[in-house]
């Protein structure tokens, strides 16, 4: 059984704040794992997808990595901004067919 | 190019009765996957169909059951609600030929399902 935990389940920011927040899940049998962003009342959308050990990718002022021998990752928000006020979520696929696994996601609240 | 998109966005029913959702998959798109988000949990998995079959599920009831029609758009059924079947049900959708593990999947906004 594959689980996926993120910590924290809650983050309380001052505007201009950076952040970061965790994703853990099995490192044996690692396939990929994926971080999505979402906002309240739309659809959660994808911010990376990530396959290799020491991976580090960057949007804006979002940046994540990717340790699969240990199992984690880390999301990284540098300066935030009441926009980015979401629920972000990990996922990792237990397979090519595209069943993905979530952790139960970190709620970030930033304020002006 | 329309996303995702699901129908109903909110519906309330009665413990017992049956429920229908849809889901239309983005364009191009042939695979389908279905989640329940209960609150203060991450998505769970229901199933998975493609070329109109089932193709993976998660754990969940025979309740649940699901259908992909030949335009690749998608219901889930839950029939003899229970009061916990109240969550949000998101759609996602893929194509196949593509290695979806390491895809991004496009979801649906959801519909939250009140069983009362």
């Amino acid at each position: 059984i594959l689980n996926v935990e993120q910590s924290p389940q809650s983050l309380h920011v001052q505007e201009g704040d950076s952040t970061n927040f965790t994703c853990s899940f099995p490192s044996s049998n690692f396939y990929a794992l994926h971080w999505y962003r979402w906002e309240t009342a739309k659809s959660p959308e994808a911010l990376f997808v990530m396959t290799l050990n020491g991976d580090e990718k960057k949007k804006g002022r979002i940046s994540a990595t990717l340790n699969t021998k240990e199992g984690y990752s880390y999301l990284y928000i540098k300066g935030s901004q009441p926009e980015d006020s979401a629920t972000y979520l990990c996922a990792s696929p237990s397979s090519n067919t595209g069943k993905l696994i979530f952790g139960q996601g970190t709620t970030l609240q930033v304020k002006p | 190019d329309a996303g995702v998109t699901q129908s109903p966005t909110h519906l309330i029913k009665t413990r017992g009765q049956q429920v229908t959702l849809r889901c239309s998959p983005k364009s191009g798109h042939d695979t389908v996957s279905w989640y329940q988000q209960a609150l203060g949990q991450g998505p769970q998995f229901i199933f998975q169909y493609y070329e109109e079959e089932e193709r993976q599920r998660g754990n969940f009831p025979d309740r649940f059951s699901g259908h992909q029609f030949p335009n690749y758009s998608s219901e889930l059924n839950v029939n003899a609600l229970l009061l916990g079947d109240s969550a949000l049900y998101l759609c996602a959708s893929s194509l196949v030929s593509l290695d979806v593990g390491n895809t991004e999947a496009f979801f649906g906004q959801g519909t939250r399902l009140t069983v009362v």
